[in-house]
């Protein structure tokens, strides 16, 4: 089946510095990626829908300058958090839309922890 | 916006029993998924439903859409151990066309006792 991999699997850093965390789809190209957070016993909120060679979009009240995506290739998407503050601290999953009709195929997420 | 709503939160079950999830749309979904997260876990896709009254079966699982594309169900027959998780239902909206993301709903959170 599709494969998506995140990298890193987890981060701990530094109040103020920036993390970058990359998504790839392994054996599939993906034109539509997304990037979910997720607080700890929450659900999934959609931070935003990246298209290759395109802006991403953004769900509202999800800062755009804080959370820079750039999906440079039909296989990689990546999310910078930038400046990042204790309170950014979560869990960061992307997915990958498929070739399967509205079928998403999930990374193994990020764990950010920010201090 | 589109909203999910998912019922119930929590749900203990002897093992053995069955395990019934509800899910509701506020708008037409052009179909639903459902996911199964394991603690510490990502979200597992275990189906999606896209034609009105759909039902699908996976071994014990039984899965539901409803005739309207507004609410679904995910119903689980003699549940086991290895059913533990969180099962999440997620929604893409009519007017997305397919290529939105999803809308999740809370989840529900099984938990067995032996």
């Amino acid at each position: 089946g599709a494969v998506v991999s995140q990298h890193p699997s987890r981060v701990i850093c530094k109040s103020g510095t920036s993390v970058k965390i990359e998504c790839r789809s392994l054996d599939f190209q993906a034109t539509t990626m997304f990037w979910y957070r997720q607080f700890p016993k929450q659900s999934l909120m959609l931070m935003a829908t990246s298209n290759e060679g395109s802006k991403a979009t953004y769900e509202q009240g999800v800062e755009k300058d804080k959370f820079l995506i750039n999906h440079a290739s039909l296989t990689l998407s990546t999310l910078t958090v930038t400046s990042a503050h204790p309170e950014d601290s979560s869990f960061y999953i992307c997915s990958a839309l498929g070739a399967v009709p509205h079928t998403q195929y999930f990374g193994p997420g990020t764990r950010l922890t920010v201090l | 916006g589109q909203q999910v709503m998912q019922i119930p939160q929590y749900q203990h079950v002897q093992e053995g029993e069955d395990f019934t999830t509800y899910c509701n749309s506020s708008t037409t979904l052009s179909n639903i998924q459902w996911y199964k997260q394991r603690p510490g876990g990502h979200p597992v896709f275990l189906i999606q439903l896209v034609k009105s009254g759909e039902v699908k079966k996976q071994k014990r699982l039984t899965f539901q859409f409803g005739e309207a594309k507004k609410n679904s169900s995910l119903h689980i027959t003699a549940t086991q151990t290895t059913d533990v998780g969180t099962y999440f239902c997620a929604g893409v909206s009519i007017s997305g066309g397919g290529a939105d993301g999803l809308t999740f709903g809370k989840g529900t959170h099984l938990i067995i006792q032996p």
